[in-house]
């Protein structure tokens, strides 16, 4: 029954090297998001897809990109992570224009940094 | 800038007691406020979502209220169980370009002790 799904559930990567976090939605939502969130803190939108339109958050890093082949899927890439982005990324879904409509959230992705 | 602010952090209370937290955040602009339950190792559920000054919702022992002149929201908890550990976070939602986006507090992290 889940309707936003993430993979893997843990990553672990190395310093440098490219990683790639997946999110799919059963929802048919227009709009999906991601989120990083460190320990105790606020959950930190980095991105969002309007359907195909892409906006980024003006203080994402470069290091982050994101792609969205179809309305199912969406990935977060980091091209170079540093120890500074191990965190949970949270993927999340909306449908369009409804900004009294709660955002569907997946169970999100620790990523680890060695 | 936006700044959405939760206290207490964390807060333990034992099982039957009733408790209560709050969410505060800048009153100019608003469109809705969100609340989601985020339990460990689960995805964040929304609890509820307001709109208007004055809106009091219910969920089972769950209650919220809205105060959008002052900015704030209480969440209420009747009768605290140990089910109801999780964090709970709060968010508003504002306008930016072609889609909702929700700024999110830091959360409270509720324990209910048996």
């Amino acid at each position: 029954d889940a309707m936003v799904i993430q993979n893997p559930r843990y990553q672990v990567t190395q310093f440098g090297k490219p990683v790639t976090l997946s999110c799919s939605q059963t929802l048919n939502h227009n709009v999906m998001y991601w989120y990083q969130q460190k320990s105790s803190q606020a959950p930190k939108l980095l991105f969002h897809y309007y359907d195909k339109d892409f906006n980024n958050e003006a203080d994402t890093p470069d290091n982050f990109q994101s792609r969205r082949p179809n309305t199912s899927f969406c990935f977060l890439d980091i091209r170079s992570p540093g120890l500074g982005d191990a965190a949970m990324y949270l993927c999340a879904t909306s449908r369009r224009g409804a900004s009294n409509q709660p955002q569907h959230f997946g169970d999100g992705t620790r990523l680890s940094i060695l | 800038i936006l700044n959405v602010e939760q206290s207490p952090q964390s807060l333990h209370v034992q099982e039957g007691d009733s408790t209560n937290f709050t969410c505060s955040f800048p009153s100019s602009n608003f469109y809705a406020l969100h609340w989601y339950r985020w339990e460990t190792a689960k995805s964040p559920e929304a609890l509820f979502v307001m709109t208007l000054n004055g809106d009091e919702k219910k969920k089972g022992r769950i209650s919220a209220t809205l105060n959008t002149k002052e900015g704030y929201s209480y969440l209420y908890i009747k009768g605290s169980q140990p089910e109801d550990s999780a964090t709970y976070l709060c968010a508003e939602n504002f306008s930016s370009g072609s889609a909702r986006q929700l700024t999110f507090g830091s959360g409270t992290q509720l324990t209910v002790l048996p």
